[in-house]
């Protein structure tokens, strides 16, 4: 298994540039996750989904959205980057399977820089 | 929502030597989860402990979640221990989680 995977590893946008950070999991979780990392701090929530066709807010939704159309994929669109959005994106992704249902498991990240 | 304090922020130690670090969480929690994140970036989880004691080779937790707490236990802390540790809690079972800010961890050889 490849576990989560995530591209690009790194992003250089100009302001009010769009693009798309894609995730793919591969142990068939239910949950899937986007988190945001500032330099020295901890993870905030972005979004989430409970599963295909189900997604919900997290802490930090503004100026993101996300959709499921699959299991595997949990893309996480950014409209018009603004500079606040420069941080480095976690996907991660737990599931009812497994003994320990709610493990979460990171992607390598995204490091996006917004000028 | 739930507030997450990790303690101490920083720690430096010499290989070889003990480490506790704490967490300390605002509400009842059913989910609670440790990981480290190497100098690299990589988030791997260590325990998934929403109560109770856990044990993998050097590093053990404890969960007391009539209190509130959780103790992360590093022995014989080695240079590959080095990186952040991050707890993060939720309320319910596969919902999402708030990480606290982290304890920065610096093995010297």
């Amino acid at each position: 298994n490849a576990g989560v995977t995530q591209t690009p590893k790194f992003r250089i946008l100009k302001i009010g540039q769009s693009m798309t950070l894609q995730c793919t999991q591969d142990m068939n979780h239910n949950y899937m996750y986007w988190y945001r990392q500032d330099p020295g701090m901890g993870l905030k929530l972005i979004y989430y989904s409970v599963g295909a066709g189900i997604t919900d807010k997290g802490e930090v939704p503004n100026g993101y959205n996300v959709s499921r159309s699959t299991t595997e994929d949990f893309p996480l669109r950014l409209e018009l980057a603004a500079p606040s959005q420069t941080s480095v994106y976690f996907c991660a992704s737990s599931g009812v399977q497994e003994r320990s249902t709610d493990t979460q498991y990171f992607g390598p990240g995204t490091r996006l820089t917004v000028l | 929502g739930i507030q997450v304090e990790q303690s101490p922020p920083d720690l430096i130690l010499q290989e070889g030597a003990n480490s506790t670090l704490r967490c300390n969480f605002s509400d009842s929690v059913n989910n609670l989860q440790w990981f480290h994140q190497n100098p690299w970036g990589q988030l791997i989880n260590l325990f998934y402990i929403p109560s109770g004691t856990k044990q993998n080779g050097r590093l053990s937790a404890t969960t007391v979640a009539t209190e509130r707490y959780s103790l992360l236990y590093i022995s014989s802390s080695q240079t590959t221990d080095s990186g952040v540790y991050f707890c993060a809690v939720g309320i319910n079972s596969g919902s999402r989680l708030t990480f606290g800010e982290g304890t920065q961890l610096t093995v010297n050889p």
